[in-house]
């Protein structure tokens, strides 16, 4: 039973265009929601995050929207550029990671950024 | 400061053989969790310790899994014996109490092949 569902595998965009990549939950417990970046050969690395209490988080060029009643979240990222291309994970948890909060991760969409 | 540590980065095993992992967490980081990439799919949790102790272990496929981490420092994950499905990617992350929505700090992983 899939709680975390990245259903876009794989996405292709053009440097300096909007990429949006989607997620979508079924937990309703779920209170935490990270995106992760992942080079091959390398581990996931922390890229922003969102609290059920907010619907939006804004760093640099990443924003994450989430909208609960839906069960969805998205990364906005604008604008992109090549060295973006990797896999992107979507993470939830019930709690929060620093006290401990165990993450379900979807499949990862990965993304190429196309100069 | 220094990141999670993984080691070996890569380990090819036959059937039935005995093999274990280790993973540094970054200094002073209380919390220690195993994850699981297999296939290509989503990251999937193993076992969380907090210090030297096990928080949760639901997600341990078997008790061919045994995970410790004595005097809360490194933790080693042994696989004995073997078997052809422990083929993946297991991946250690630390993150700190206290320390909120930060998410986890990743290791590079080790590459486990089973033949």
């Amino acid at each position: 039973d899939q709680q975390v569902k990245q259903n876009s595998p794989s996405l292709s965009v053009q440097e300096g265009r909007i990429s949006i990549l989607n997620c979508d939950y079924t937990n309703s417990m779920f209170d935490y929601f990270l995106w992760y970046k992942k080079y091959p050969a390398e581990g996931p690395t922390f890229l922003i995050s969102i609290s059920s209490i907010k619907d939006k988080n804004e760093d640099g060029r990443f924003t994450v929207f989430l909208n609960k009643s839906a069960k969805h979240l998205s990364l906005h990222i604008v604008p992109s550029q090549p060295g973006d291309s990797a896999v992107y994970f979507c993470a939830a948890s019930d709690q929060e990671t620093s006290q401990g909060g165990k993450l379900i991760f979807g499949q990862g969409t990965e993304l190429s950024v196309k100069p | 400061e220094a990141g999670v540590t993984q080691f070996p980065s890569h380990s090819v095993i036959e059937k039935g053989q005995t093999v274990t992992l280790r993973c540094d967490p970054i200094s002073g980081h209380d919390n220690l969790y195993w994850y699981r990439r297999v296939m290509g799919k989503e990251i999937k949790f193993l076992l969380h310790f907090v210090k030297e102790s096990k928080q949760d272990e639901s997600g341990m496929p078997n008790n061919r899994f045994l995970a410790e981490r004595t005097g809360g420092t490194y933790s080693t994950l042994k696989v004995q014996p073997a078997e052809l499905e422990d083929s993946g990617v297991y991946f250690c992350a630390s993150s700190q109490q206290g320390r909120p929505n930060y998410g986890y700090t990743f290791g590079s992983g080790t590459r486990l092949t089973v033949v």
